[in-house]
């Protein structure tokens, strides 16, 4: 799977935006980018995932250049609950239909921490 | 049940002795994941079972670890003789095979003294 790159740490107020960049410069064609976050003691959690469409959940929007290389995360209002570890992760699908995939892999993530 | 489910919650042991760690995925998720997590460190991959497919063992750090999963669902990851950096967070994860969403479970802190 193709590595990503991350920044270490971000700071967001609480109400603005976060914009969380990931560099995914060696992703192939069939391989998709996730993003998962991990808040303090818990377990990670799902936040999106994409192909090359841009796309948006009730969490949060994934943004994808169009060459794919890179992806932002975007959370619209940042509350101090979005404090957490941040993992972009590029994941391969072992077939066509993308009903089979490789592991999920995680790096060191970016601590987006979310001030008052 | 409603979630992933890990037993024990904390365990802590002596050095040498062999622990077992239990995972319970989601009803129906067919493939399931185990991962550690060292003290302020990001997490560790260490095997993947996928349905009826061969399991990727991979990330299994040394022969001390194996892992197991009886009828497709409940897994038990076994670590033989442990060393004080076996010490962690083991957290399991289930999902849907072809599902992009991973559940993870709370996870259980081992203490090896």
């Amino acid at each position: 799977d193709a590595k990503t790159t991350q920044p270490t740490s971000m700071d967001c107020a609480e109400g603005r935006a976060a914009n969380l960049p990931c560099n995914h410069s060696t992703i192939s064609g069939n391989e998709y980018v996730y993003w998962y976050r991990q808040i303090h003691s818990q377990g990670p959690q799902y936040i999106i995932h994409g192909l090359k469409n841009n796309e948006t959940n009730e969490m949060a929007s994934l943004i994808i250049t169009e060459d794919r290389k890179s992806s932002t995360l975007i959370l619209p209002h940042a509350t101090l609950r979005d404090t957490a570890v941040y993992y972009c992760i590029v994941r391969s699908a072992r077939n066509a239909g993308g009903t089979s995939y490789g592991k999920l892999t995680f790096g060191q993530g970016t601590i987006l921490t979310v001030h008052p | 049940g409603a979630g992933v489910s890990q037993s024990p919650s904390n365990k802590v042991t002596e050095k040498g002795k062999d622990v077992e760690l239990r995972c319970d995925p989601i009803s129906g998720h067919t493939a399931l994941y185990w991962y550690r997590q060292s003290l302020g460190q990001g997490l560790e991959f260490l095997i993947y079972f996928q349905g009826n497919s061969a399991p990727d063992k991979s990330g299994l750090p040394s022969d001390r670890f194996s892992a197991e999963r009886t009828g497709g669902s409940v897994s038990t990851l076994t670590i033989q003789r442990t060393q004080q950096e076996d010490s962690a967070v083991y957290l399991c994860a289930s999902s849907l095979i072809g599902n992009e969403k991973l559940f993870f479970g709370s996870g259980t802190q081992l203490s090896v003294l």
